[in-house]
């Protein structure tokens, strides 16, 4: 069982609504991040948080606004979505951020934009 | 940036064969090569990794091997049963710049074990 928790486990949203996706992690890990993953594609990186700092955005737009309230939450705020933004977000975390270090995944949200 | 290549897409045995999964990576400077299993509706779990001072490494009916020279790592699963059909991903970390510690996947494989 995935230690990284992540609410609400499916969200369905129109393009004009602002919701957030929230995850949270009790492993003392200092680096958490946010991941897409579209049907039958490996996991596509979004952001990486590094004791609570954004240290990676991977040119991700606007409507997608990340938030580390503290060392163990990640949330993702969700604005104007547009329906292409559908797929399943991953939150993860690692003991620190760098090579070696295992990333543990969630079990996702399930989004869909109509 | 890095650059991963997964192999094959598909992966059908039957149960109690072996599977072999093999991943190709660009950027030599890479050292950790993690592998996750993704069952349907589920995030990725991580089942095996290796880092690049280790040329293998077992864990069960699971193995892991790297090429460094070739740049290259294989998954091997031995006397499979139904439920490790799954998608599997390799990956590689990169190891410095502003992606540091940022994993690239492969495509992914679509194992299915026939009873």
């Amino acid at each position: 069982d995935t230690e990284v928790t992540q609410t609400p486990k499916h969200l369905v949203m129109g393009m004009t609504n602002k919701k957030s996706l929230k995850c949270e992690q009790h492993m003392g890990h200092r680096a958490m991040y946010w991941y897409k993953q579209k049907a039958k594609k490996p996991p596509e990186l979004m952001f990486v948080y590094s004791y609570e700092k954004l240290s990676i955005n991977e040119s991700v737009p606007s409507r997608f606004s990340p938030e580390c309230p503290n060392s163990s939450l990640l949330n993702l705020h969700l604005h104007a979505l547009q329906p292409e933004d559908s797929a399943l977000y991953l939150c993860a975390s690692s003991h620190n951020r760098g090579p070696g270090n295992t990333i543990y995944f969630g079990e996702g949200s399930w989004l869909t934009v109509v | 940036g890095e650059n991963v290549e997964q192999h094959p897409s598909t992966l059908s045995v039957q149960e109690g064969d072996s599977a072999v999964i093999k991943c190709t990576y660009s950027d030599s400077a890479s050292n950790y090569f993690p592998w996750y299993k993704q069952e349907l509706g589920k995030g990725p779990q991580l089942i095996i990794d290796i880092r690049s001072n280790v040329g293998e490494k077992k864990d069960q009916r699971i193995a892991v091997t790297l090429n460094k020279t070739a740049k290259h790592f294989s998954l091997h699963i031995t006397e499979t049963q139904p439920e490790d059909s799954a998608v599997y991903f390799c990956a590689a970390s990169d190891a410095g710049g502003t992606s540091y510690g940022k994993l690239t996947f492969g495509q992914g494989t679509i194992l299915t074990v026939h009873p």
